[in-house]
């Protein structure tokens, strides 16, 4: 059983450096997730895609953010010049198209910039 | 989608029922009720969702007041693996795009 994994799992960078995560979602999956935790929070979602193509972006995601599912397999979340107000889990979660989908989390990407 | 209100943390003896109350007063009749929880450092985990009727799965029973405005998640023997924040969300049919999680409930299972 291949569930949706993430990678790197922990990432540490300085102020002002782009980073880029990877997501893999469950392989029969269409719907792909990205969300943000801080600390004592619940998730934030912050877009997702149907296939490759991207259905929905929140107000949480700056123009410093961008997130990509080119063939509608993987994902990537990059953030450019980060700050140390993005320091948070990166989740990502997959889910099928139909019916009443539940989302299936991965273990999530912790970024720490300093 | 529809708010939840949970107790902010509830303490549950080993081999004990975890009875965890959720408040969704604002419920709509196309919204479901979902439960995820999300153990210390990890992604969340799904455990069960409905819509009216209660719901039972290997893991947790999920029981929905006939007015639909609150629900119960049961874990009918906890473990210590148990320990975890327990967020109960509402989604609409219609609107599966995201979830609202909330703060949840801490479950502290004690020896």
């Amino acid at each position: 059983d291949t569930g949706v994994s993430q990678n790197p799992r922990h990432k540490i960078t300085k102020r002002g450096q782009n980073v880029t995560f990877r997501c893999d979602p469950i392989s029969e999956h269409n719907r792909l997730y990205w969300y943000r935790q801080t600390l004592g929070q619940g998730p934030e979602f912050l877009t997702y895609f149907q296939n490759e193509a991207q259905l929905e972006k929140s107000r949480l995601l700056s123009d410093r953010f961008s997130a990509e599912r080119p063939k509608g397999s993987f994902s990537t979340l990059e953030i450019q010049r980060t700050e140390q107000g993005d320091s948070a889990m990166y989740l990502c979660a997959s889910s099928l198209d139909r019916g009443a989908p539940e989302q299936y989390f991965g273990p999530g990407t912790r970024l720490t910039v300093t | 989608d529809a708010k939840t209100t949970q107790p902010t943390s509830m303490d549950c003896a080993e081999g004990r029922a975890a009875n965890l109350p959720c408040n969704h007063s604002t419920i709509s009749g196309n919204e479901y009720v979902y439960w995820y929880r999300q153990i210390h450092s990890q992604g969340p985990q799904y455990i069960i969702h409905g819509l009216k009727n209660n719901e039972t799965n290997e893991m947790a029973s999920l029981i929905i007041t006939e007015d639909r405005k609150s629900s119960t998640l049961i874990l009918p023997h906890a473990t210590l693996r148990d320990t975890a924040v327990y967020y109960c969300i509402v989604r609409s049919l219609y609107n599966f795009n995201k979830f609202y999680f909330g703060s949840g409930t801490k479950l502290n299972v004690k020896p």
